[in-house]
């Protein structure tokens, strides 16, 4: 049982170049997450997903497009990176019933680095 | 809207010492959920402690327990016996109860130091 895990765990990119950061889950949550952590600010929240085939925004959604194809699986894509997306990047899932409702379960995290 | 406030930018604490954490929130909400999730150097976010609020009982997970204050909406932190290990940034996050919708609100985080 790995929990959440995230690929790749550190990249740079220069300025207009794509990326997919991937983000799976064995726990068979329903609920995925997708957070960005920069200095002083704490987590705040990209876009994310209540199910297979189901995406939405969150906080600060501009710049990043996702996809939930499997329930397992949580794709973040930048489709031209900026040098304000430097961030670290954490996925998270959550339960839908039994004694943990309500917690989510992060990844390791991904450092981005847009030069 | 939902906030979380933590006003203790940075902390010490002599190894195994006592500390404690603080946290408040602001909410209109009778029903949530609140957490004190761990991150140390390796970045990983780790769940320390887990508190419904319609529980009146304060959460405990061996070293690390909680001030629940409901009304007063105060969500601190205890760590008894601190160890090296505890060294970390330590985030209060607010959640409300129900749908997928409902998202994790954090503080800004406070940092631990243990100290030998």
């Amino acid at each position: 049982n790995a929990g959440v895990t995230q690929t790749p765990k550190f990249r740079v990119l220069k300025t207009g170049q794509s990326m997919t950061l991937l983000c799976a889950q064995d726990m068979n949550h329903e609920y995925m997450y997708w957070y960005r952590q920069d200095p002083g600010m704490g987590l705040r929240l990209i876009h994310y997903s209540v199910g297979e085939g189901t995406t939405a925004k969150g906080e600060v959604p501009d710049g990043y497009n996702v996809s939930r194809l499997k329930k397992q699986n949580f794709l973040l894509g930048l489709e031209s990176a900026a040098p304000s997306q430097t961030s670290v990047y954490f996925c998270a899932s959550r339960p839908t019933s039994g004694g943990a409702l309500g917690t989510q379960y992060f990844g390791p995290g991904t450092r981005l680095t847009v030069l | 809207a939902q906030t979380v406030t933590q006003s203790q930018p940075e902390m010490s604490v002599q190894e195994a010492e006592t500390v404690t954490l603080s946290c408040t929130y602001d909410t209109s909400e009778n029903n949530y959920y609140l957490f004190w999730y761990k991150q140390p150097p390796s970045r990983q976010m780790i769940l320390v402690i887990r508190q419904e609020a319609y529980k009146q009982q304060n959460a405990t997970e061996n070293r690390f327990s909680v001030n629940f204050q409901k009304a007063a909406k105060s969500f601190s932190l205890k760590i008894s016996d601190s160890q090296l290990g505890d060294t970390a940034m330590y985030f209060c996050a607010f959640m409300k109860h129900g749908g997928a919708t409902n998202k994790l609100i954090f503080g800004t985080g406070t940092l631990l130091a243990v100290q030998p």
